[in-house]
């Protein structure tokens, strides 16, 4: 079975570019959560779609947006890129994002702003 | 605030011992979930241990062991028999659930050294 695949791998952007991720989900899960990990830190919470709606948001701006499609594959989009974007993003699946589902966690894109 | 706490920024231990990897946690919420993952150097996160808010035995593992201490608001990890394969970032996180916004909060993370 096909695990968490995120795409592209790698990507260089530069400041005040747009920037879209892409994440599949576990097939049968339902939930997705985007999570951004800056060198030396733990992963910070962005984002937790469930059934194509919005379930939680971290402390991010508004140039952060996610959405989630009825194949429940998800699209994280980062709008006028700083240097400080530059990040691990993570995705993470679970079968209904709920406190006791286990969350697989995808290979991540590593985005470089320069 | 919800809040995850590792204030072992770096642990060494001797292969085939035990390793206990502190954590601890700040919530309001009366259910949440805790969790333990395992970050090598390749990057990926990988799943280890969970342990509900609600559970009154300790999770087990395999070699992985998790300590709760709901009073103490602890959640620490056992690792017995370390193996040199080991070696790596290790994060403790907390789901909460509806009053929480169903954020998981990851702490900064302990990185264990596994020594032959």
């Amino acid at each position: 079975d096909a695990g968490v695949t995120q795409s592209p791998t790698h990507l260089i952007k530069t400041r005040g570019q747009q920037v879209t991720l892409r994440c599949s989900p576990i097939s049968g899960h339902k939930s997705v959560s985007w999570y951004q990990q800056v060198l030396g830190q733990g992963p910070q919470f962005i984002f937790q779609y469930y059934e194509k709606e919005e379930r939680g948001r971290g402390n991010f701006p508004d140039r952060f947006s996610a959405r989630q499609f009825p194949n429940y594959s998800s699209e994280l989009n980062v709008n006028a890129l700083l240097l400080g974007d530059s990040a691990l993003y993570l995705c993470a699946s679970s079968l209904r994002g709920q406190t006791n589902n286990e969350q697989f966690f995808g290979p991540g894109t590593r985005l470089t702003v320069l | 605030a919800q809040k995850i706490t590792q204030t072992q920024p770096g642990m060494f231990v001797q292969e085939k011992e035990a390793v206990t990897l502190d954590c601890t946690y700040d919530t309001s919420d009366q259910s949440y979930g805790l969790f333990w993952y395992k970050q090598p150097s390749s990057g990926e996160m990988i799943f280890l241990i969970y342990q509900g808010s609600y559970d009154e035995q300790n999770a087990t593992e395999g070699r992985y062991s998790l300590n709760f201490q709901k009073a103490r608001k602890s959640a620490n990890l056992v690792i017995s028999a370390s193996q040199l394969g080991d070696s790596a970032m290790y994060f403790c996180a907390m789901r909460e659930g509806l009053t929480g916004g169903f954020k998981t909060i990851f702490g900064a993370g302990t990185r264990l050294f596994v020594k032959a």
